[in-house]
């Protein structure tokens, strides 16, 4: 089916164990994103792609790697988890950074970190 | 860096009473967004717009690009509209990606 897709939706991981979060989108959209959404601050932009290789950091990035070797996956790493990282995880994708398009979010993936 | 505040936090309304959410930002933008996102659910786009007004079944979404705000309306307010809903604006300032607002947390009473 058209459209993005997050896997895992739920995934509980220990302390220090590296964690891979992916996204796929069919769109063929340019752009794409991950943010993390927590009570109190609201959606924060951690990584986003203006294309295949093409990756820059957003407001939250440490602790978090990307990377963008096709256009349509954009998977995110977390190198060592901490509990701080327990949160919410939305990928979008847009043909543009949202100044001239709309975006589309995946269904989101809940990360425990315990 | 763009800045968004939207009121109310919370709101909570009998079925079928006219809803109003506010969104304020603090650069000028291109476009602004409105999102909805149900409880334990996925974030959907409702509006994009950059001036005026738009509609979308008992949705309508305003704009005042001089003033630097924006509402959210619903008409006819149904229990199915609860939900959260949130206000984006390009982040700007040369960073990519959007702004969120945190959130208007809706809940509409049969």
């Amino acid at each position: 089916d058209a459209g993005i897709t997050q896997s895992p939706r739920y995934k509980i991981t220990e302390t220090g164990r590296q964690v891979t979060l992916m996204c796929h989108q069919t769109w063929s959209h340019s752009y794409m994103f991950w943010y993390r959404q927590d009570l109190g601050h609201g959606l924060r932009l951690i990584y986003y792609s203006a294309a295949a290789d093409i990756t820059d950091k957003g407001e939250v990035p440490d602790g978090y790697v990307v990377s963008r070797s096709k256009t349509e996956n954009f998977p995110l790493t977390l190198e060592s988890a901490t509990r701080s990282q327990t949160s919410v995880y939305f990928c979008a994708s847009s043909d543009s950074t949202g100044r001239y398009y709309g975006y589309t979010f995946g269904s989101g993936t809940r990360l425990t970190v315990v | 860096k763009n800045e968004v505040e939207q009121s109310p936090q919370n709101l909570t309304a009998q079925e079928g009473e006219f809803i109003t959410i506010n969104c304020s930002y603090s650069v000028g933008i291109s476009a602004l967004h409105w999102l909805q996102q149900h409880p334990g659910g996925g974030i959907v786009s409702l509006f994009m717009l950059s001036s005026g007004k738009k509609k979308h079944g008992r949705l309508i979404a305003t704009i005042n690009i001089q003033e630097k705000h924006s509402s959210l309306h619903i008409t006819a307010s149904h229990p199915r509209d609860s939900a959260v809903y949130i206000c984006a604006v390009p982040s700007g300032g040369g960073a990519d990606g959007l702004t969120f607002g945190k959130g208007t947390h809706l809940i509409i009473q049969p």
